[in-house]
């Protein structure tokens, strides 16, 4: 299995709901992130966490707030939004091989309109 | 900070013909990774190619091969026998290789290059 699986596919919330996105993978990764990603520009990094632990949060404010339950699980709860949120999250994670090499395996999106 | 330039919005191939894609990196590091992603219209990230700045011989997978040139920091994308299913945009990353024992490090992308392929 190397897939990075993403829930749900589209997400519509106005600026007062309490929503959460899912991303899940069963490769063994120890590492997982999310990046924020606008129509034809490239993805931002938001957050990445190591061995369940948040390791980088790339100055996100406080209504985006991410929490890793286990190895496998990464979620994004959100909050009182603005409509210049709305974009695509994706969701990765990543493995170190022997060689220290490092691929990235990315889902394939949730994309996230707030009204 | 690290910074990935590309250069080209967008440019166009005809099928079967041969395109190069640009990107250039700024950075102090002399140890990194550069990568390619592809993403088609699905949007899922796909990785296309990735190369070691500390290896001198230029990656290929297939018909996707780079010019990597440490010095000028520059690594272009060729993309041979074009097929359909190349068009996509493409990005070209930069990712620390300091990033220290199980941390893991940022990628940085490029402003992305619109691919279009004509049949």
């Amino acid at each position: 299995d190397t897939e990075v699986t993403q829930t749900p596919k589209h997400l519509v919330m106005g600026m007062t709901n309490k929503k959460s996105l899912k991303c899940e993978q069963h490769m063994g990764h120890r590492a997982m992130y999310w990046y924020k990603q606008k129509a034809k520009k490239p993805p931002e990094l938001m957050f990445v966490y190591s061995y369940e632990k948040l390791s980088i949060n790339e100055s996100v404010p406080s209504r985006f707030s991410p929490e890793c339950p286990n190895s496998s699980l990464l979620n994004l709860h959100l909050h009182a939004l603005q409509p210049e949120d709305s974009a695509l999250y994706l969701c990765a994670s990543s493995q170190k091989d022997r060689g220290s090499r490092e691929k990235l395996f990315f889902g394939s999106g949730t994309q996230l309109s707030v009204l | 900070a690290q910074t990935v330039t590309q250069s080209q919005p967008e440019m166009s191939v005809q099928e079967a013909e041969t395109v190069t894609l640009s990107c250039t990196y700024d950075t102090s590091e002399s140890d990194y990774y550069l990568f390619w992603y592809k993403q088609p219209p699905s949007r899922q990230m796909i990785l296309v190619i990735r190369q070691e700045a500390y290896k001198q011989q230029n990656a290929t997978e297939n018909r996707f091969s780079v010019n990597f040139q440490k010095a000028a920091k520059s690594f272009s994308l060729k993309i041979s026998d074009s097929q359909l299913g190349d068009a996509a945009m493409y990005f070209c990353a930069y990712r620390s290789a300091y990033a220290g024992g199980t941390s893991y490090g940022k990628l940085t992308f490029g402003q992305g290059t619109i691919l279009t392929v004509h049949p």
